[in-house]
């Protein structure tokens, strides 16, 4: 079974809207972490935002925030004011339990119209 | 702000050749990775590096993949003979001892084999 699940493979946004992108988890361990990273056309993986399972506040990291729903094993990441250099493809991953390894999902390209 | 360094970032290889993938990790990490990503997939985790060893390991990384840390700093992956099919972007990873603390990934390698 996948463990992250990201159904949503492209995306379009208005400049200065926001976005939402989905993630779904599965995991049976108690603690684990949650990441998104965003990876640009030039291909590096840039760490954007980190929950806790144990966390019982929303990250939040600037215009980035993760709509953490423990119940429903999603962590949906929220760009506001969407700016065109947020054109990108974007990964949902988890770390389960002592497990130091990431899991990632299949990501979703997000384009930023003018 | 430390980085992750991996170099070269660009490798064209020909079949059956071996090729050597250097990182030089954030200096007080203790943890190290090799994911790959195949152009346009998803980031797979290859394998994982702790005291000197490995720690863990996926399928994909069988008996053609090696790794080391020569010198207490450099931390590279090997290929002993080259398939097309190991044509993707190669990224290093570390972290702190405690995951919370997050990766860091290097900007990758884009190994081309011909």
């Amino acid at each position: 079974a996948q463990k992250i699940t990201q159904t949503q493979p492209g995306m379009f946004v208005q400049e200065k809207e926001a976005v939402t992108l989905d993630c779904t988890y599965d995991t049976s361990d108690q603690s684990y972490g949650l990441f998104w990273y965003k990876q640009p056309s030039s291909g590096e993986m840039i760490f954007l935002i980190y929950q806790g399972s144990y966390d019982e506040q929303n990250a939040t990291e600037g215009r980035y925030s993760l709509n953490f729903q423990k119940a429903r094993k999603s962590a949906n990441l929220v760009i506001s004011a969407s700016q065109l250099g947020d054109s990108a493809m974007y990964f949902c991953a988890m770390r389960e339990g002592y497990d130091y390894k990431l899991s990632f999902g299949a990501g979703t390209t997000v384009t930023v119209r003018a | 702000e430390p980085e992750v360094t991996q170099t070269p970032s660009h490798q064209v290889t020909q079949m059956g050749q071996e090729v050597i993938l250097r990182c030089v990790p954030i200096s007080n990490h203790l943890y190290f990775y090799w994911y790959r990503q195949i152009l346009g997939q998803k980031v797979e985790f290859l394998v994982s590096f702790y005291n000197n060893e490995i720690s863990e390991k996926s399928e994909i990384f069988d008996d053609q993949f090696s790794v080391e840390r020569p010198d207490g700093s450099n931390f590279t992956l090997k290929i002993r003979s080259t398939k097309l099919e190991d044509s993707a972007m190669y990224f290093c990873a570390s972290s702190e001892s405690s995951a919370h603390y997050g990766y860091t990934f290097g900007s990758g390698t884009r190994l081309t084999v011909v």
